[in-house]
């Protein structure tokens, strides 16, 4: 079946550092990624969508400058999260679409951001 | 390999009509299971759910969770055309805090 990774799955940083998070797509071509952040009693706000090769569409409040999404390939997107502070500390998931099946979301695992 | 796998994949019923989505799991380290209806953007979340043969229930919507057989359900009742969504289970492993989602149940609801 379709898989998506998440890396890394894991970190923590200082506070003003920049991170990276990737989303792959193992084994499909994923024409649009989302991202989403987890915030308390488990609710998820997607924070943008990115198609391959164009700019991400981000959702009203969600700060494109800080939260930086670059889908550069047809397996890949990447989130930077920009001088990072501790309120950003987070779990950010992404999930992928393929192009053949519009209507299925394929999740990955997850990455917990710790902010210092 | 970790894996949650939801049945059926999509469902077409009427209004009134009563529902049954399945979701299964082989996760280690489990944590617990979840329940998201989602429309547009953001799933919604609806249950969370740790122990077994505990129902949850939110109005016309109930999930209860069997830790033995590593599934849960989610019914709903009389449903209504608002029902109409995609339902989204997910694990949460104790290990690196990851979750592992289903690919969903695209539940359409007709007048």
């Amino acid at each position: 079946g379709a898989v998506v990774s998440q890396h890394p799955s894991r970190v923590i940083c200082k506070s003003g550092t920049s991170v990276k998070i990737e989303c792959r797509s193992l084994d499909f071509q994923a024409t649009t990624m989302f991202w989403y952040r987890q915030f308390p009693k488990q609710s998820l706000m997607l924070m943008a969508t990115s198609n391959e090769g164009s700019k991400a569409t981000y959702e009203q409040g969600v700060e494109k400058d800080k939260f930086l999404i670059n889908h550069a390939s047809l397996t890949l997107s990447t989130l930077t999260v920009t001088s990072a502070h501790p309120e950003d500390s987070s779990f950010y998931i992404c999930s992928a679409r393929m192009l053949a099946r519009q209507e299925t979301q394929y999740f990955g695992p997850g990455t917990r951001l710790l902010v210092l | 390999e970790d894996k949650v796998v939801q049945s059926p994949l999509s469902l077409v019923v009427h209004e009134g009509d009563t529902v049954t989505l399945n979701c299964s799991y082989e996760v280690t380290n489990f944590r617990s299971l979840l329940w998201y209806k989602q429309e547009k953007k953001a799933p919604t979340f609806l249950f969370m759910l740790t122990s077994s043969g505990i129902e949850k229930k939110s109005g016309r919507l109930s999930s209860i969770l069997d830790k033995k057989e590593l599934f849960s359900i989610l019914n709903i009742t009389a449903t209504q055309t608002g029902d109409s969504a995609v339902y989204l289970c997910a694990v949460e492993a104790n290990t690196g805090n990851q979750f592992y989602f289903g690919t969903g149940t695209s539940l359409t609801v007709i007048p």
